[in-house]
């Protein structure tokens, strides 16, 4: 069974730039996890989808940051402009749902660089 | 609100020797769920473990085993006869019964080690 798989793997961009991540998670998975990982830090949620609906988005900085699943598959996190402070891994995740104690399949991330 | 605690940023071991990685949680609430996810140098994070509230029994898998005590809110995590593969970093995560499955992470455990 292919895993949840991203791209790109990295990116570097300036800052005030624009960059687009993708993801695509295991089939069959309804809910969808994008998370920003700083280096040091732990994984923090930015956004969960439930098939193409957002559950939780309260972490995210939505004067810059979107995101969109559409047709409840593939997803887009979007950052426009960049900051500095943006630089991370944005780790994408999947699970069968959203409730309970369902198991998160974490893709290999994509590592921004904003310099 | 929830937060995972782990106060060992980095640890190094010669290879055979014994490893604790401890977790300490904060919440709440009463029914929670909590996991160990190891991430190597790929950037992948693999999940180790789920354990429910309600199961304090410890649990023992290979080279592995998870020491969960409710009493002190800590879910520490063994690594016995550790090998090099074991190198990594590894996070402990909670998350609540209710709240769309989200988890939140501890800050992570370097763990090295060296022949």
């Amino acid at each position: 069974e292919a895993g949840v798989a991203q791209s790109p793997r990295y990116k570097i961009i300036e800052k005030r730039q624009s960059v687009a991540f993708w993801c695509n998670p295991i089939s069959g998975h309804a809910t969808l996890y994008w998370y920003q990982q700083i280096l040091g830090q732990g994984p923090k949620l930015l956004i969960q989808f439930q098939n193409n609906g957002v559950v939780d988005d309260s972490q995210l900085p939505k004067d810059r940051f979107s995101a969109e699943r559409l047709k409840g598959v593939d997803s887009t996190l979007k950052i426009q402009p960049a900051k500095l402070e943006d630089s991370a891994v944005y780790l994408c995740a999947s699970s069968l749902g959203g409730q309970g104690a369902y198991e998160q399949y974490f893709g290999p991330g994509t590592r921004l660089t904003v310099t | 609100a929830q937060k995972v605690t782990q106060a060992q940023t980095e640890i190094s071991v010669v290879e055979k020797e014994d490893v604790t990685l401890d977790c300490v949680y904060e919440t709440r609430d009463t029914t929670y769920y909590l996991f160990w996810y190891k991430q190597p140098p790929s950037g992948e994070l693999v999940f180790l473990i789920r354990r429910n509230s309600f199961d304090e029994q410890n649990e023992i898998s290979g080279r592995y085993s998870w020491n969960f005590q409710k009493s002190t809110s800590s879910f520490n995590f063994t690594i016995t006869a550790s090998q090099v593969v074991d190198s990594a970093v590894y996070f402990c995560a909670l998350k609540l019964t209710g709240g769309g499955n989200k988890l939140t992470f501890g800050t992570g455990t370097q763990l090295k080690v060296e022949l």
